[in-house]
């Protein structure tokens, strides 16, 4: 498997709550924690969860993720405009020996 | 501040050599993984490698081994990447990332163009 597997679009209107999928193996999700990166349109990615739930300083509650045996789910509540962006999970892979990357989903705000 | 600061946007041609960089503050630039992460026009993410400055370690995707070298200096505090003949697949953003669990810091990106 070389990407996580992402669906790769979804959307929403504002102040809907939208969830992005996020599916693996027993490699890399199944066995370590799941990521997730907010890219921007134009800019580099950042960090928006780590360690499956955790959000960094700064991240809005609105955001938040689980993860469930070999798959994984970035939860947007509230969605607002400049939600608008692509979003990437991320895990270890064994088999890599390093991070696996989804294949990205672009997330467009009604 | 705490920041990943990289050098700016290159157009090469095919077959030329480049060697991109990524300079480090605010933080113990030894004791972090430093990681590279390819972007091709609108496609994902990529992981190429890390480097750990701290006794310059190297970790490689296949994918990527033997296409790039990853390096660090720990004495000016700057992570590199580099190539000795460039391909016009190799045209892409490349962004290096601070990696503990998770790219928890990154670059702003440096865009390489390959093209004759």
């Amino acid at each position: 498997q070389s990407v996580l597997t992402q669906p790769p679009s979804a959307s929403g209107t504002p102040g809907q709550r939208v969830t992005i999928s996020c599916s693996g193996s027993s490699s890399n999700i199944g066995s370590h924690t799941v990521n997730w990166y907010q890219q921007l349109p134009g800019t580099a990615p950042n960090l928006l969860i780590y360690g499956d739930n955790q959000r960094p300083s700064g991240v809005p509650d609105r955001f938040s993720g689980s993860k469930s045996g070999t798959s994984a789910s970035l939860a947007i509540s509230g969605l607002q405009s400049e939600d608008e962006a692509d979003y990437f999970c991320a895990a270890w892979d064994d088999r890599l020996n390093g991070p696996l990357f989804g294949g990205g989903t672009k997330l467009t705000v009604l | 501040e705490v920041q990943l600061v990289q050098s700016g946007a290159e157009v090469k041609k095919p077959g030329e050599s480049l060697k991109i960089s990524c300079q480090s503050s605010g933080y113990s630039f030894a004791s972090y993984w430093i990681g590279w992460v390819r972007q091709m026009p609108g496609k994902g993410l990529e992981w190429m490698g890390n480097v750990y400055p701290g006794d310059s370690d190297t970790r490689y995707n296949p994918s990527f081994q033997g296409q790039v070298t990853i390096s660090a200096d720990r004495s000016i505090t700057t992570a590199y990447l580099q190539w000795s003949s460039l391909k016009a697949s190799d045209t892409a953003m490349y962004y290096c990332a601070r990696h503990t669990t998770h790219f928890d810091l990154w670059g702003q990106g440096t865009l390489v163009t390959v093209s004759s």
